[in-house]
């Protein structure tokens, strides 16, 4: 099975800060990575696909990177509402799993 | 408008059965493949189970922490997916969320409310 592993598991940083989460598969899944945001009490929002196509209607402060084993979320100007919850989940074959999360805190 | 609407959640004694519900609307149900991905109190999203369309066979995937224990189908003819679920510990609480995302992708573009599945004696 496949292992996601995202870094850091929690990360306080200002607003308009560049931020980046980490996720590294324990082996190649080419680019079937998805991010999702959860804020605190709802459901997760669909982020990123294919490792950089960002779903219709996210801010474009967010990208997604990276092919293989090594994969990078990067929030390019840190708002509030960001205020969340991320997770990486590979789609390449099963089980899916997701990573264990990064919370993302304002400074 | 997508919808997916989770029902059949409660409160259950370890080793008992339930069966989970998802009602979608808004998209054509049977090109689609579904997934149930769940969360327990205060943790992590958890990938449960994936049921591809009828073109791709209707196959099925389970976690390993659910495999032999939960069932995963679908009924295109009211749009409706279900998970059964068996022998139910106490892991197995927590919040049950119905997702889609496409013809095979085993990705969550849209997710449901979620129902609360709570297992204790």
């Amino acid at each position: 099975d496949i292992q996601m592993t995202q870094s850091p598991s929690s990360l306080s940083a200002s607003v308009g800060d560049r931020v980046t989460i980490t996720c590294r598969a324990s082996q190649g899944i080419t680019n079937n990575l998805a991010w999702y945001q959860q804020k605190p009490g709802k459901v997760p929002k669909f982020l990123i696909y294919a490792a950089s196509t960002l779903q219709s209607g996210v801010p474009s402060r967010f990208s997604g990177s990276g092919s293989g084993t090594d994969f990078t979320l990067t929030i390019s100007s840190l708002q509030p509402e960001d205020v969340a919850t991320y997770y990486c989940q590979h789609y390449d074959t099963a089980p899916y799993t997701f990573g264990q999360g990064t919370k993302l805190e304002i400074k | 408008e997508v919808q997916l609407v989770e029902s059949g959640g409660g409160l259950v004694q370890p080793g008992r059965s339930l069966r989970l519900s998802c009602t979608a609307s808004g998209f054509p149900f049977g090109d689609y493949a579904m997934s149930w991905v769940r969360q327990a109190p205060g943790k992590g999203l958890e990938w449960v189970s994936f049921i591809r369309n009828k073109a791709y066979g209707g196959s099925t995937e389970y976690a390993a922490s659910v495999k032999g224990r939960f069932t995963i189908s679908r009924d295109d003819s009211k749009s409706i997916a279900y998970l059964q679920m068996n022998n139910l510990r106490t892991e197995d609480t927590a919040v049950y969320y119905c997702t889609t995302s496409g013809a095979r992708l085993a990705y969550s573009s849209y997710w449901g409310q979620g129902t609360l599945v709570t297992v204790s004696s």
